[in-house]
């Protein structure tokens, strides 16, 4: 059973470029989180989906950032005209039914560096 | 979801237990106590979680005081791969609604060889 996988693990862009990573979670799993990382900084919440849903956006950004989990395919967060402030580890989490197991298991993150 | 303190750093001599305090004297009676750690640029890793009973898993042991303002967990045999950032999360797992992680600053271990 493959875990979350994320890609591209990592991602270089020029400011004012867009960035799209994507996530897809674990199979069964229908709940997905999105989680940046600043360089030496902890773990900042961004948003939570569900499946063609966004349950909680409270951590995302006004503008640029946008975030999706269609019917098929994976989760996607895209970040459109990237700034220099925008380079961070992105983490995806997934979970099946969240009130049973509690548990998110998370992928090993896309880097992005923007130039 | 209630605050936890945690120290900012400890040190632990490989193959001696480590132990890892966190403070939640805010938490309500719904909360868990969740413990993840995150091992050098990688996704954070599920530990173990628990209400009011300690617990034990194959990676760790988790202790909660009878208050349920604080908690303790314990690798009973630390390896230099325990070297992480471990974080105690303080969580309700109430329907509905988000059910989203918040992650504070953590501990950060350094097991020593």
């Amino acid at each position: 059973n493959a875990g979350v996988m994320q890609n591209p693990r990592h991602l270089v862009r020029r400011r004012g470029q867009e960035a799209r990573l994507r996530c897809s979670p674990m199979k069964g799993h229908s709940h997905v989180y999105w989680y940046r990382q600043l360089p030496e900084e902890g773990l900042k919440f961004m948003v939570y989906l569900q499946k063609e849903n966004i349950i909680d956006e409270s951590g995302m950004p006004k503008e640029r950032f946008s975030a999706e989990f269609p019917k098929e395919g994976p989760s996607i967060l895209r970040i459109q005209q990237v700034v220099r402030g925008d380079s961070a580890a992105y983490f995806c989490a997934s979970s099946a039914r969240v009130v049973l197991t509690g548990e998110l298991f998370f992928g090993e993150g896309s880097r992005l560096t923007v130039l | 979801d209630a605050k936890t303190t945690q120290p900012p750093s400890m040190d632990c001599a490989e193959g001696r237990a480590a132990n890892l305090p966190c403070n939640h004297s805010t938490i309500s009676g719904n909360e868990y106590v969740y413990w993840y750690r995150q091992i050098h640029s990688q996704g954070p890793q599920y530990i173990i979680h628990g209400l009011k009973n300690n617990e034990t898993n194959e990676m760790a042991s988790l202790i909660i005081t009878e208050d349920r303002k604080s908690s303790t967990l314990i690798l009973p045999h630390a390896t230099l791969r325990d070297t992480a950032v471990y974080y105690c999360i303080v969580r309700s797992r109430r329907q509905g609604g988000s059910e989203k992680l918040v992650f504070g600053k953590g501990t950060k271990l350094t097991v020593n060889p």
